[in-house]
């Protein structure tokens, strides 16, 4: 168990619809990191957020959208839905040290289906 | 732009054979970490290894072996002695540390098929 928790498990939807995917971090990590992993694009970086604030984006469609919370928790936002939105969605949380270097923990993911 | 190759998308091997996995990177930043992870079907991914630029030491975990080579920018994954709980999807991956963002970029993976 990583520390990661993703809510829900599962969700199946129908096209043109609206979801929230919930994420919340390892106990005292400030980043928190989105991936999806579909059929098409295998495993890609969506976007990262660190403390609250927006640090990073990677191949992340208008229709989705972003947020972290004051207590950490994130959630990601995927709007206008179609079949090809379809995919395993990761969270994974970092910790900021001092070190070089912060290891990302991933949750166990959201299967989205859209039908 | 950071790109991980994966050239073999499905290998099946006979349990207790030895695999190996390939993985070749391309960056231009000399400062860069080498992760596998692993995913069994049931889904979640499963962190084995991280690897730094500078160290080009291979390592050894039980029945599992890296071969990190910066001359030919490979990260290969070896297991001995294969095990049917082996059997995933292996996906190789890249991260340049720009301190607090360390997104990760996969490879495409290779599902590893344990035959009993």
């Amino acid at each position: 168990d990583s520390g990661v928790t993703q809510t829900p498990k599962h969700l199946i939807t129908a096209t043109g619809q609206r979801v929230t995917l919930r994420c919340s971090p390892r106990s005292g990590d400030l980043s928190v990191y989105w991936y999806q992993q579909s059929l098409d694009q295998g495993l890609q970086f969506l976007i990262q957020y660190y403390n609250g604030e927006e640090r990073a984006k990677g191949n992340i469609l208008e229709r989705f959208s972003a947020q972290q919370f004051p207590d950490l928790h994130s959630e990601l936002n995927l709007s206008s839905l179609e079949l090809g939105d379809s995919a395993l969605y990761f969270c994974a949380s970092s910790r900021r040290t001092q070190s070089s270097y912060n290891e990302q923990f991933f949750g166990p993911g959201t299967r989205l289906t859209v039908l | 732009a950071q790109k991980v190759t994966q050239a073999q998308t499905e290998i099946s091997v006979v349990e207790k054979e030895d695999v190996t996995l390939d993985c070749v990177y391309e960056t231009r930043d000399t400062t860069y970490y080498l992760f596998w992870y692993k995913q069994p079907p049931s889904g979640e991914l499963v962190f084995l290894i991280r690897r730094n630029s500078f160290d080009e030491q291979n390592e050894i975990s039980g029945r599992y072996s890296w071969n990190f080579q910066k001359s030919t920018s490979s990260f290969n994954f070896t297991i001995t002695a294969s095990q049917v709980v082996d059997s995933a999807v292996y996906f190789c991956a890249l991260s340049i540390s720009n301190f607090g963002n360390e997104k990760l970029t996969f490879g495409t993976g290779t599902r590893l098929t344990i035959i009993p």
